[in-house]
């Protein structure tokens, strides 16, 4: 079964400071990993997807296949970057399968 | 276009009490989805379908129904509510070969 691990619930960083979430999943085949974030009292959105490789807010992902990872990345946080971030796979089907999710908090 | 709006954003229930929560895309997606969202448990499926007339289970199913009324609708039932079930709730949908669901603003249910 698909599952998505994210081992911190909250991470605190000041700003200016690295930034790094991170993600592991567990799937046999080849899936399709995924960021999403909710910014207060907003609904939740697409962040980012590995397929793109493309940087959203200054975020990047990687895709690593051999620590099966897809860590989220800023080499300099900002306060607006704070937000529930929840990492996700979907194998072959429609279905997303969500992490726990990381709450981001960065501090003046 | 409104995108996923859900209806009611707030509700209480007394246990045993029933009610259904309602959901409805603008944006012509085969998929639909109902998650629910828990402290430290992150977002769950409860049910989802993936096109109209169809209909299947997710995660956590137990104590809910679904009805996909047409293709922008997409209901979730609590026959009878528990405590249990407090939760917020969110609906979703998502084209069939989208990478992306897009969420609506939730639906903060407490079941006292």
């Amino acid at each position: 079964a698909q599952r998505v691990t994210q081992p911190e619930k909250l991470l605190s960083v000041f700003k200016g400071a690295p930034v790094e979430l991170k993600c592991n999943y567990s799937y046999s085949g080849s899936p399709e990993l995924f960021w999403y974030v909710q910014y207060s009292r907003q609904r939740l959105q697409l962040l980012l997807r590995h397929i793109s490789r493309e940087s959203i807010k200054g975020f990047t992902a990687d895709l690593n296949k051999g620590e099966t990872s897809f860590h989220l990345k800023k080499p300099f946080a900002q306060e607006e970057d704070s937000a529930m971030y929840y990492c996700a796979s979907r194998g072959n089907t429609d279905k997303l399968i969500f992490g726990t999710g990381t709450r981001l908090q960065v501090f003046p | 276009n409104a995108g996923v709006t859900q209806t009611p954003k707030f509700q209480v229930l007394k246990t045993g009490q029933s009610m259904t929560l309602q959901c409805a895309q603008d944006m012509n997606h085969n998929s639909m989805y109902w998650y629910r969202q828990d402290p430290g448990m992150g977002l769950r499926l409860i049910y989802y379908s993936a096109s109209e007339g169809t209909t299947d289970k997710g995660e956590v199913p137990n104590g809910y129904n679904v009805s996909r009324l047409n293709k922008r609708e997409f209901s979730l039932r609590l026959e009878s509510a528990a405590p249990s079930q407090t939760s917020v709730y969110f609906c979703a949908s998502g084209g069939q070969f989208s990478y992306e669901q897009y969420f609506g603003p939730g639906t903060r249910l407490t079941v006292t």
